[in-house]
């Protein structure tokens, strides 16, 4: 089974400070995806990568920063944590296979800036 | 307007009824289709692929309209367990594994 974790399910955190969401995928996946949920806006997704080192803006990069140095990890980073990104935050994975589009998802962090 | 749209309902049905999601996309060349299960609290998962000719698995059914560009999920005799949030998903020619969500329909199932 693909296991997805994230590093916690539940996170306050005050405006102005950074920020760190790690994400660990077990299944040796070469993408991974940050999206954030919020209610009536559905999964946007943040930045993605398909490569060590190599990432990607999505469709809402602003404000965020992320980091892959190996092909297991990828962390989110709010440089400096606003109000406005109080919400859950979604990693995934998936493999690069003609067709496969399946994506795995973690818990999900549930971040409240304060 | 939104590339994924869906109705966000909630759907009220009682069990052993027959409940029907649709889903409208902007993008013609959009090549790929899903239907993803969000239960409450829960990450998303794979419900089912949506192919071309419309493909069954089980009580679930999917089928793709590329002309009108929307697709549907039919749901028959409904479970309590099927109570949960259905996503429409999309992937677009040349965007790689990227996918586009929905913002989901909600489903509740009652006795």
């Amino acid at each position: 089974d693909v296991k997805v974790t994230q590093s916690s399910r539940y996170l306050v955190k005050r405006t102005g400070e950074k920020v760190f969401l790690e994400c660990v995928q077990d299944m040796d996946h070469e993408n991974m995806f940050w999206y954030r949920q919020d209610p009536g806006l559905g999964l946007r997704l943040i930045y993605f990568s398909y490569d060590v080192k190599m990432k990607e803006k999505g469709d809402i990069p602003e404000g965020y920063s992320v980091s892959r140095e190996k092909k297991e990890r990828f962390s989110l980073i709010l440089e400096s944590a606003s109000t406005n990104q109080t919400s859950m935050y979604l990693c995934a994975s998936s493999q690069i296979l003609a067709g496969l589009y399946e994506q795995y998802f973690g818990p999900g962090t549930r971040l409240t800036v304060t | 307007r939104k590339e994924v749209e869906q109705d966000p309902g909630p759907f009220n049905v009682p069990e052993g009824a027959t409940v029907a999601f649709n889903c409208t996309y902007s993008n013609s060349a959009s090549q790929s289709f899903f239907w993803y299960r969000q239960d409450c609290r829960k990450e998303p998962k794979l419900l089912m692929s949506v192919y071309s000719s419309g493909n069954e698995d089980g009580r679930f059914t999917a089928q793709l309209n590329r002309a009108s560009q929307y697709i549907s999920l039919l749901i028959r005799d409904s479970k309590l367990s099927d109570s949960a949030t259905y996503l429409c998903v999309v992937n677009m020619r040349n965007a790689g594994n990227m996918l586009t969500f929905g913002g989901g329909t909600r489903l509740m199932v009652k006795p």
